[in-house]
């Protein structure tokens, strides 16, 4: 069963400093990997977008990696902001069968002053 | 503006009287998809719609309907609601495939009394 793994599930952090979200997933055969951000009462935005053979993007203070030999992707938030206080999804796509998504539960990242 | 919109956002009921959340989006997308977020378990694909005229169920697809008559209309349909469909209610589309870009709506948050 395809799954999709997501640590922590919360996390507070102070303004300006570094964090690391993880995602761990089991899809196969792989398509790709996005991190989505979603703000409180509304709906998620993508942030990027990892295929297989990419290993680091990055968006602005947001910089995604993956690792496909172990099924592993992280989301780094340099320099947070208290706007980066959000739910951050990890979403991966299996090729054919109709492109099933699957979607992690999130982590919910608080940023304090 | 690029958008989905979804309408009604805010919606109280009671249990058995038929509902119809709307769903339109302006980017001549071709896929389609409903999902609910509950707390703990994360996004999950209720049904979705490859174009027009095609649908396809998603992961919890019972006691929901949906139709597809136009490319950029996509109802959801609760006939008899249950207190157990409270939930908060996201549409998407994507361009050609759900592996592409998922653009959200603003979520509906229905209550069933």
């Amino acid at each position: 069963k395809n799954q999709v793994e997501q640590s922590p599930q919360s996390l507070i952090i102070l303004e300006g400093k570094n964090c690391t979200l993880q995602c761990n997933y089991t899809v196969s055969p792989f398509s790709n990997l996005r991190w989505y951000k979603q703000d409180t009462g509304r709906g998620p935005v993508s942030l990027t977008i990892m295929t297989f053979s990419e290993n680091t993007k990055s968006n602005g203070r947001y910089t995604a990696t993956l690792d496909a030999d172990t099924k592993q992707s992280s989301l780094h938030i340099t320099a947070s902001q208290l706007s980066d206080s959000a739910s951050y999804i990890c979403v991966v796509s299996a090729t054919g069968g109709g492109n099933k998504l699957t979607f992690g539960t999130g982590t919910q990242l608080k940023v304090e002053l | 503006e690029a958008q989905v919109t979804q309408n009604p956002r805010y919606l109280i009921t009671v249990t058995g009287k038929k509902l119809t959340v709307t769903c339109s989006q302006n980017m001549n997308h071709e896929y389609m998809s409903w999902y609910r977020q509950d707390p703990g378990l994360g996004l999950r694909q209720i049904y979705y719609s490859m174009n027009v005229e095609v649908t396809d169920k998603g992961d919890v697809p019972e006691g929901y309907k949906v139709s597809r008559k136009e490319k950029r209309n996509f109802p959801l349909i609760l006939e008899s609601p249950s207190p157990n469909q409270t939930s908060l209610y996201f549409c998407a589309s994507s361009l050609s495939r759900p592996a592409g870009e998922l653009f959200f709506g603003e979520g509906s948050r229905l209550t069933v009394l």
